[in-house]
């Protein structure tokens, strides 16, 4: 099983819909996570941290579920300039990060 | 504060060739990283850095990968010989320390395409 699991989509959504996607993991461990954004042959670049009572930044909304190991990303409102990767990173207690693959999403005019 | 600096952002190269990457860090950040990334694929960690010592290069293909970071500053990634399948993007990351909570900038990369 994979450390770090993300559905790649694409999730293709037009303007102003949310959508919404997991990323699971293995090590029950994990103490830290992420959601770096990376565009289309750009670097990663972090999008947010996710707190254990989860956050939230403008239209974006970041949730951790322990029990059943997943991270969840939302995103209300979508713009076009939303479309992206999104990565999920996850950090265990020996600080070894481990990214996702990535969830693609496409905003439509 | 500048970012993370990397050269070059393109090379091309046959197999069996050698190629080697360059990265300079954000000043004061202790920590380097440098990770594979393959089309359609999340990035793979090749190396950690704390200082000029190696915190983990468990995936590092020690018999075709190098990296240095001699003086704790600046890095140095080489591939030799290149394989097919090293065609990738290699990104440098920094951050301030090593803890888990601490978060990554990334450089632009290095896009290798090996034929």
């Amino acid at each position: 099983r994979k450390e770090v699991e993300q559905d790649p989509g694409p999730f293709n959504v037009p303007e102003g819909a949310t959508v919404a996607f997991n990323c699971t993991y293995s090590n029950s461990a994990s103490q830290s996570f992420f959601w770096y954004r990376q565009d289309c042959r750009k670097e990663p670049k972090l999008l947010m941290s996710v707190y254990s009572s989860g956050n939230e930044d403008g239209r974006f909304t970041a949730q951790l579920n322990r029990a059943s190991q997943y991270i969840s990303l939302l995103i209300r409102d979508s713009k076009l300039s939303d479309s992206a990767t999104y990565l999920c990173v996850v950090i265990p207690n020996d600080y070894k990060l481990s990214f996702g693959a990535g969830t693609t999403v496409t905003v439509r005019a | 504060e500048a970012g993370v600096a990397q050269s070059p952002r393109y090379k091309i190269i046959e197999k069996r060739q050698s190629v080697a990457f360059w990265c300079n860090p954000i000043s004061g950040h202790a920590t380097l990283y440098w990770y594979q990334q393959i089309l359609g694929q999340g990035p793979k960690l090749l190396i950690q850095f704390q200082n000029n010592g190696v915190v983990d290069d468990s995936q590092l293909p020690k018999d075709r990968f190098s990296a240095e970071r001699l003086k704790g500053v600046d890095s140095t990634l080489k591939i030799q010989p290149a394989k097919l399948e090293d065609s990738a993007v290699y990104l440098c990351a920094s951050s301030f320390r090593a803890s888990g909570a601490n978060v990554l900038t990334f450089g632009a990369g290095s896009r290798l395409t090996v034929l």
